[in-house]
């Protein structure tokens, strides 16, 4: 597709359950990352893909979540046990570093709530 | 992490009239970027820049790269009701950092 898309659009779940976000990114896009908005909040972020490896990890809450990225593509980010402080909107963008542009593109995001 | 401060929080302004909003940081950037966000969207680039000193316009808006390298401002001119939304600065050095938002309301 033309854009970065995101699955599902809108996830409800029971406390404790895990859940599995998704993300494709533009193609031919190396970086990827996953950010979290809570209800009239900026964008926090949560980790950073250049290709499939994550230089940076620092955003992720808890060892709850996790992300990987496999054939330098579809990215997925878990959250496991769930609690109701993870409800929030979770963005993916996507870009292609480059010496004279670095430009991110986001996805429409997950909206996940936690009941 | 790196903080950017984003200002003002909110504005609500009559349509026709000027929009003026900056970020700071107390760190430098090489790249800045102002995204719009409409509600259950996800953000959407509105201007890049590159170099300090940069002035770029798009339309109505027109952004420039401070050229201390740690600020930048986004000013609307002659806003119209569409504009409604919630505009983000965000730095990038090795990675992007956002400000937190300027909730901007157009009253016809």
């Amino acid at each position: 597709g033309a854009g970065v898309s995101q699955s599902p659009s809108n996830k409800v779940t029971e406390k404790g359950k895990d859940v599995e976000l998704r993300c494709d990114p533009i193609s031919g896009h190396t970086a990827l990352y996953w950010y979290r908005q809570s209800l009239g909040q900026g964008l926090e972020f949560l980790i950073y893909f250049q290709g499939n490896s994550a230089p940076d990890k620092s955003g992720l809450p808890s060892d709850r979540f996790s992300a990987e990225r496999t054939g330098g593509s579809v990215s997925t980010l878990t959250i496991q046990r769930t609690q109701q402080e993870d409800s929030a909107v979770y963005l993916c963008a996507s870009s292609f570093p480059g010496d004279n542009y670095n430009e991110q593109f986001f996805g429409p995001g997950t909206r996940l709530t936690v009941l | 992490g790196q903080q950017l401060n984003q200002s003002p929080q909110s504005m609500f302004i009559q349509e026709g009239e000027d929009v003026s909003m900056n970020c700071t940081s107390s760190s430098i950037f090489n790249t800045w970027l102002w995204y719009k966000q409409d509600p259950g969207e996800g953000p959407v680039l509105l201007i890049a820049l590159y170099k300090a000193g940069e002035l770029t316009s798009n339309g109505r808006l027109t952004a420039q790269f401070g050229i201390t390298r740690k600020d930048s401002f986004l000013n609307i001119s002659a806003s119209i009701p569409s504009d409604v939304g919630i505009y983000f600065c965000a730095g990038q050095l090795y990675q992007f950092y956002f400000g937190t938002g300027t909730s901007l309301t157009v009253i016809p």
